[in-house]
């Protein structure tokens, strides 16, 4: 079956820009976290969606805003880009809550702010 | 909070050598603890969980929940281990990741 699937692979934006990652989940699987990952940072949650609900959020700033549609499709948004948003963002998905089955990886997008 | 540490960037040893890479959690609750991989230029992917007890390509995991450690341990390291590992617990319906270590097998 597919993997997750996030598009686009790669952005570059301007600071200030706007931007929105999309993230297709294996199918069937209902929940969707994104992380940002960064070298000197690792992993870092940013939220996770289950059924259209955000159900938790990471410690980020209130730019960085997600969404799920009813085929569990979901979209991350980041507006007024900063230069420190430059990272590659995965999208992980599972079946059931995070955590308790196992998570699926796409192979991320990586957004440069310029 | 919910934390995972990892105080190794880089481990490197020769091939055949046993390898330990180090994981310590806190957390006030019972996680579960996993380990990820990201071979270069591969999807992250779980390798193992604590609940399994599966021995994965060589590897093992031992949750110590005196030492609230999850260390992952392989005899023999291979080239083909080389890779970035991430520790990650659960806890609050959410993954929590170590910053990783990268492993680098010489031959």
């Amino acid at each position: 079956k597919a993997g997750v699937t996030q598009t686009p692979r790669y952005l570059i934006k301007t600071r200030g820009q706007q931007v929105t990652l999309s993230c297709s989940p294996i199918s069937g699987h209902r929940s969707v976290s994104w992380y940002q990952q960064t070298p000197g940072q690792g992993l870092q949650f940013l939220f996770e969606y289950f059924s259209e609900t955000q159900r938790n959020k990471g410690n980020f700033p209130g730019r960085f805003s997600g969404r799920q549609f009813s085929n569990s499709r979901s979209e991350m948004n980041v507006s007024t880009l900063e230069l420190g948003d430059s990272a590659l963002y995965l999208c992980a998905s599972s079946l059931g809550a995070q955590g308790n089955t196992e998570a699926f990886f796409g192979q991320g997008t990586r957004l440069t702010v310029v | 909070a919910q934390r995972v540490t990892q105080p190794e960037k880089l481990l490197s040893v020769f091939k055949g050598a046993p390898v330990e890479l180090k994981c310590n959690y806190s957390y006030s609750g019972s996680p579960e603890l996993f380990w990820y991989v990201q071979y270069s230029r591969q999807r992250l992917q779980l390798l193992l969980r604590h609940i399994s007890r599966e021995s994965i390509k060589g590897f093992t995991a031992d949750l110590n929940k005196g030492e609230t450690s999850f260390h992952l341990k392989k005899p023999f390291a291979q080239e083909e281990d080389s890779a970035m590992y991430y520790c990650a617990s659960s806890g609050f319906q959410k993954l929590v990741f170590g910053t990783g270590t990268r492993l680098l097998v010489s031959p």
